[in-house]
């Protein structure tokens, strides 16, 4: 149980345009997702936090209008990244917590690699 | 507030010897901490975690960590090291009441050699 999916694994885009990913929860309802970033060879970096039905909270220095990201059901979030610019391009990961499980552990999608071109 | 440090950002290790990779936590409060590992290209496969019961922890794939609260420390270790196990590892610490934030660590990069 506990799984995380995410679509697309791999994205090439060119400067300029949009991109959206997705991040479901298979078999669980998630309470909160959460949307981290992942330069090579570094540590998670958290982007935004959030909850079904309301605005995310993003963390200090992520620019919001950059990073879009909706939560319209207790199981999917999207994250889309717009105008997107070559530094943009990242391992972006997704992780949910259950709500039936009491919602305190994290449970991780499989990352987006996306390449801006 | 919190923070994870993990001490080595490299270790490599002979197959078949023990692993140890190192990570010391600051938290004002009772911490939840988790060890995830990365595969390259992969999302994260959690370990193993601590939550408050029994101080030593066993996990998957034959690791373990040990909680000591007197040493602020979390450090993961395996008897026998496998070439499988070559991977980036992350300690991860986590409060009740910080609204399930979790804090990396900045990752140790795990070598097996043959």
């Amino acid at each position: 149980g506990a799984v995380v999916s995410q679509h697309p694994s791999r994205v090439i885009c060119k400067s300029g345009t949009s991109v959206k990913i997705e991040c479901r929860s298979l078999d669980f309802q998630a309470t909160t997702m959460f949307w981290y970033r992942q330069f090579p060879k570094q540590s998670l970096m958290l982007m935004a936090t959030s909850n079904e039905g309301s605005k995310a909270t993003y963390e200090q220095g992520v620019e919001k209008d950059k990073f879009l990201i909706n939560h319209a059901s207790l199981t999917l979030s999207t994250l889309t990244v717009t105008s997107a610019h070559p530094e943009d391009s990242s391992f972006y990961i997704c992780s949910a917590t259950d709500r039936g499980a009491g919602g305190y552990e994290q449970y991780f999608g499989p990352g987006t690699r996306l390449t801006v071109t | 507030a919190q923070s994870v440090t993990q001490l080595d950002s490299h270790v490599s290790v002979s197959e078949g010897t023990p692993v140890l990779l190192r990570c010391n936590y600051s938290s004002s409060y009772s911490p939840s901490l988790f060890w995830y590992v990365q595969h390259p290209n992969k999302g994260l496969q959690l370990l193993l975690k601590y939550t408050s019961a029994a101080t030593l922890v066993k996990g998957i794939n034959g690791f373990e960590a040990e909680f000591k609260k007197s040493e602020t420390s979390f450090h993961l270790t395996k008897p026998s090291a496998h070439m499988s196990d070559a991977a980036e590892y992350f300690c991860v610490v986590t409060l009740y009441n910080a609204g399930n934030m979790l804090t990396f660590g900045g990752g140790t990069r795990l070598m097996v050699k043959p």
